[in-house]
C-alpha cells in the first residue's frame, strides 16, 4: 500500500539549474510532509518540511511546494550544486508513529 | 544525523540464523524508531520505543522480530530464524520527545545492512 510515491527513480541536471523532485500522495488524511536528502552509507537527514494550511516554504536553495487538490508536491533545488548530489525522500506525516516514505529519488547534479 | 550510532554496519547471515541490530540514540534521546528499507523501496515503519517501553510496533512482523529499548544500553532488533526476504538496510532514528514536530526532529544512524544467504 504504497501512499506516498516517487515516480522517478532519477534525475540528472546540470550545475546551476533548477532540479525539480516530484511526490504523489493518496491518503488525504496526511497533513504534514517532509524532504530527507540521503548521502551514501549515512542515514537520511532532514531537508524541510510544509503543512497542508501552506502551499509553499522557502528555505535557501529550497523550495517545496504542496498542491492539495492534485495531492502532488514537489522539491526545488535552485541552483543546483554537484553537493546535492543524493538520494532525496518524500515523506508524509499523519500525525502518528506510521511516517510514510517513498521510494525515493537519485539526484546527479553534474559540474 | 551524527551521533545515533548502529551496529554493525554490515551483518551477514545464513538461513535460520539469529540477527540482533544496535542502535545507541543520541544522547538525551529517550525515542527510538527502526525503520527497514527493501530494494527499490522507502523506508518503512516498523517499530517505536521509549525507554523499556514499546510504544507501538504496528509495523513489525507478527513473528521472527522484536525489538527492546532496556533502561541501560542500545535498543536492539532481533531477528530470529533469518530468511532470504529480510535482506535489507534497517534504520534506527531517536528523537527527544514525541511531537507533531517529531519528523524534523528525527535524527537518523547509518544503517546496518543485513544480508541473508
Amino acid at each position: 500500500d504504497q501512499q506516498v510515491k516517487q515516480n522517478s527513480p532519477s534525475l540528472s541536471v546540470q550545475e546551476g539549474r533548477i532540479s525539480i523532485l516530484n511526490c504523489d500522495y493518496t491518503n488525504s488524511m496526511f497533513d504534514y510532509f517532509l524532504w530527507y536528502k540521503k548521502y551514501p552509507a549515512e542515514g537520511p537527514t532532514f531537508l524541510i518540511s510544509i503543512s497542508s494550511i501552506k502551499d509553499k516554504n522557502e528555505d535557501g536553495r529550497f523550495t517545496v511546494f504542496l498542491n492539495k487538490s492534485a495531492k502532488h508536491l514537489s522539491l526545488h533545488i535552485v541552483p543546483s550544486q554537484p553537493g546535492d548530489s543524493a538520494v532525496y525522500f518524500c515523506a508524509a506525516d499523519p500525525n502518528n508513529n506510521d511516517m510514510r516514505f517513498g521510494a525515493g529519488t537519485r539526484l546527479t547534479v553534474k559540474p | 544525523n551524527a551521533g545515533v550510532m548502529q551496529n554493525p554496519r554490515h551483518l551477514v547471515r545464513r538461513r535460520g540464523q539469529e540477527a540482533r541490530l544496535r542502535c545507541s540514540p543520541m544522547k538525551g534521546h529517550s525515542h527510538v524508531y527502526w525503520y527497514r528499507q527493501l530494494p527499490e523501496e522507502g523506508l518503512k515503519f516498523m517499530v517505536y520505543l521509549q525507554k523499556e517501553n514499546i510504544i507501538d510496533e504496528s509495523g513489525m512482523p507478527k513473528e521472527r522480530f522484536s525489538a527492546e529499548f532496556p533502561k541501560e544500553g542500545p535498543s536492539i532488533l532481533r531477528i530470529q530464524q533469518v530468511v532470504r526476504g529480510d535482506s535489507a538496510a534497517y534504520f534506527c532514528a531517536s528523537s527527544p520527545f514525541r511531537s507533531r514536530d517529531r519528523g524534523e526532529k528525527l535524527f537518523f544512524g547509518s544503517g546496518t545492512q543485513l544480508s541473508v544467504l
